[in-house]
């Protein structure tokens, strides 16, 4: 079984200064790592994964995630946030197992609110 | 254009009013699931569907039927909805089961029940 703790629900921050969003994940067995985003009144959209090999993970723009195993974390990081990167943030973990099926196990959730 | 839909997006029902939510992929996915997002709680599967046939409860399966007689649909049905099914379902699709395969996520149906 996996959980995931999202230590923050909400973050204010104002633009162009950088945000740090934390995850921490426990699981029995290996895991994938992914970050989803959620816009206002949208579904959720992938915003970057990890899954195996460097363990910093890049998204188009301008996200980064760092996998640090040994203290099962994951956290997601823009050095330069935009008044569009207002939306909720969920960090998830999944299974390496087909076995697993693909369920996600998400955390709660960060909301960003970005301020001019 | 590749994508997940859902139907209605909104609904808004009374306690014991069987409804049925739609999901429907045009990307020949084999894996299908549904999960609810509650705040505070993230989304949290309810079932999922490793191919036509063949369906396994999640983590929150009480209350929730579903089907998949199709390859593309995977329908949500609540026999007897509660208000405590009030709440926003997203339907999922993956060309397979394992995480190693993206999830791309259909936009949501907001539903109440009072």
């Amino acid at each position: 079984a996996q959980s995931v703790t999202q230590l923050d629900s909400q973050v204010p921050v104002f633009e162009e200064a950088p945000v740090e969003l934390r995850c921490n994940y426990s699981s029995s067995v290996s895991v994938y790592l992914f970050w989803y985003v959620q816009y206002p009144n949208q579904g959720l959209q992938l915003l970057l994964k990890y899954l195996s090999g460097s363990t910093l993970v890049e998204s188009i723009n301008g996200f980064e995630a760092e996998f640090n195993k040994s203290q099962t974390s994951f956290h997601l990081r823009k050095p330069s946030v935009h008044i569009s990167d207002t939306a909720e943030y969920f960090c998830a973990v999944s299974g390496q197992f087909k076995a697993a099926g693909n369920k996600l196990t998400f955390g709660g959730g960060t909301r960003v609110l970005v301020k001019p | 254009e590749a994508q997940v839909t859902q139907n209605p997006r909104y609904l808004i029902t009374v306690t014991g009013k069987k409804l049925t939510v739609t999901c429907s992929q045009n990307m020949n996915h084999e894996y299908m699931s549904w999960y609810r997002q509650d705040p505070g709680l993230g989304l949290r599967q309810i079932y999922y569907s490793m191919n036509v046939e063949v369906t396994d409860k999640g983590d929150v399966p009480e209350g929730y039927k579903v089907s998949r007689k199709e390859k593309r649909n995977f329908p949500l049905i609540l026999e007897s909805p509660s208000p405590n099914q009030t709440s926003l379902y997203f339907c999922a699709s993956s060309l397979g089961a394992g995480g190693v395969y993206e999830q791309y996520f259909g936009p949501g149906t907001r539903l109440t029940v009072t």
